[in-house]
């Protein structure tokens, strides 16, 4: 099992809808989850960070089920520039800050 | 703020060629990440370093090397270039507290032919 499963997509939705992706992961000793959002050919920026149960920021919310391993990210009210991909990572139990990513979930929001 | 600045932005290599991929941050970070990027996949970490004259092994690190003499910079060195190396190269760093935000540099794309 890979250490952080992400569904890759696409998801096509149309603008003002309501899109949630989860990620899941292996590693039970994982402490910090991160949402990244890539442009294409473009770097990741921080979308998110969460440490506890979830956060939540304007039309995105992410939730993280510790039981069960997963970590959601809901995007209320899709806008055409929330066409992107996004990646999920964590931190595991080590203090060096090594971050495991997903392969992505491709997102297309159209007209 | 420049942030993390990464060298050359694209690069083309011969098989059996060698080359140094330049990363340098203006934040202080103690944090230091390389990350390669194939098409339509996720980040794996290469290598990292927890401060000047520490680094350490990622996930994929045969056929890279890396050194950090400064806490500025941090450069990955490949020799021999083979073709299973064209990616797109991600530089990352993050702050004291390694659960922090990474912040990515904008990548150097290579192809190895």
């Amino acid at each position: 099992r890979k250490e952080v499963e992400q569904d890759p997509g696409p998801f096509n939705v149309p603008e003002g809808a309501t899109v949630a992706f989860n990620c899941t992961y292996s590693n039970s000793a994982s402490q910090s989850f991160f949402w990244y959002r890539q442009d294409c050919r473009k770097e990741p920026k921080l979308l998110m960070s969460v440490y506890s149960s979830g956060n939540e920021d304007g039309r995105f919310t992410a939730q993280l089920n510790r039981a069960s391993q997963y970590i959601s990210l809901l995007i209320r009210d899709s806008k055409l520039s929330d066409s992107a991909t996004y990646l999920c990572g964590n931190a595991g139990g080590t203090s060096y800050g090594k971050l495991t990513f997903g392969q992505g979930t491709i997102l297309t929001v159209h007209p | 703020n420049a942030g993390v600045t990464q060298t050359p932005k694209f690069r083309i290599l011969k098989i059996g060629q060698s080359m140094t991929l330049q990363c340098t941050q203006d934040m202080n970070h103690n944090y230091m990440y390389w990350y390669r990027q194939d098409p339509g996949m996720g980040l794996k970490l290469i290598y990292y370093s927890v401060g000047a004259g520490i680094t350490d092994k990622g996930e994929v690190p045969n056929g890279y090397n890396v050194s950090r003499s400064t806490t500025e910079d941090f450069p990955l060195r490949l020799e021999l270039a083979a073709p299973s190396q064209t990616s797109v190269y991600f530089c990352a760093s993050s702050s004291i507290n390694p659960q922090e935000t990474q912040y990515f540099g904008p990548g150097t794309r290579l192809l190895v032919l």
